[in-house]
């Protein structure tokens, strides 16, 4: 078993849904990061969190410590939210990030 | 400023040969780690340098090894290349602290050993 799974493994919406991306890990850590993954490679950093709940605009993250789970959700979802979301977790002091596979999100006009 | 930048992009290599990846962190960042994305996966990690020492090793064989340069640059080698070494080579850089440090990444080598 992976110590971070993610779900869905694929996520296909109509502009404009509230998307939900769910992420779970087995290990203790000292943050969640969700990162963003366009075709081409690139990675960017989305949120990195420890307690509670961010947002940044259209993009809300919560994390539940004591369940051991984290969820992304985008509200209003466009077409160029299209790509890859990925769930990462670091922890200690040795800086080392264990991934789930990612979700392939694809936001149709 | 610069972000975290990667050379090549792209590289093709035969069965055998030996690479060399290389990446610049941002300004200012003392941490280099290294990560491996085969296609359909999530990134696997291989090394961690902080001020120039090995901080940190994945899984992987010892064809994989790393140096940190005195400028916090670093490049990743892998030698006797397999088949199964092609994939999106990831270099991130970061402030080192408890943990709680955002990392920032390159937009990758993309291998492909044929």
């Amino acid at each position: 078993k992976n110590e971070v799974e993610q779900s869905p493994q694929n996520l296909t919406a109509q502009e404009g849904e509230f998307i939900t991306i769910n992420c779970s890990y087995s290990v203790g850590i000292s943050a969640l990061h969700w990162l963003q993954q366009h075709p081409g490679g690139g990675i960017v950093s989305l949120f990195m969190l420890s307690s509670g709940k961010k947002k940044h605009g259209r993009l809300i993250a919560t994390i539940n410590i004591q369940e051991k789970h984290s969820s992304l959700h985008i509200t209003a979802s466009h077409p160029r939210d299209s790509a890859v979301y990925i769930c990462a977790v670091s922890g200690g002091s040795n800086y080392k990030l264990t991934f789930g596979k990612g979700t392939l999100l694809t936001v149709n006009p | 400023d610069a972000g975290v930048t990667q050379s090549p992009t792209h590289l093709i290599k035969t069965r055998g040969q030996q690479v060399t990846l290389r990446c610049s962190p941002i300004s200012g960042h003392k941490s280099v780690s290294w990560y491996q994305q085969v296609l359909g996966q999530g990134p696997q990690f291989i090394f961690q340098y902080y001020e120039k020492e090995e901080r940190g090793r994945g899984n992987f064989p010892d064809r994989f090894s790393a140096r940190q340069f005195p400028n916090y640059s670093s490049e990743l080698n892998v030698n006797a290349l397999l088949l199964g070494d092609s994939a999106l080579y990831l270099c991130a850089s970061s402030i080192p602290g408890q943990g709680n440090t955002e990392a920032f990444f390159g937009q990758g080598t993309r291998l492909t050993v044929v």
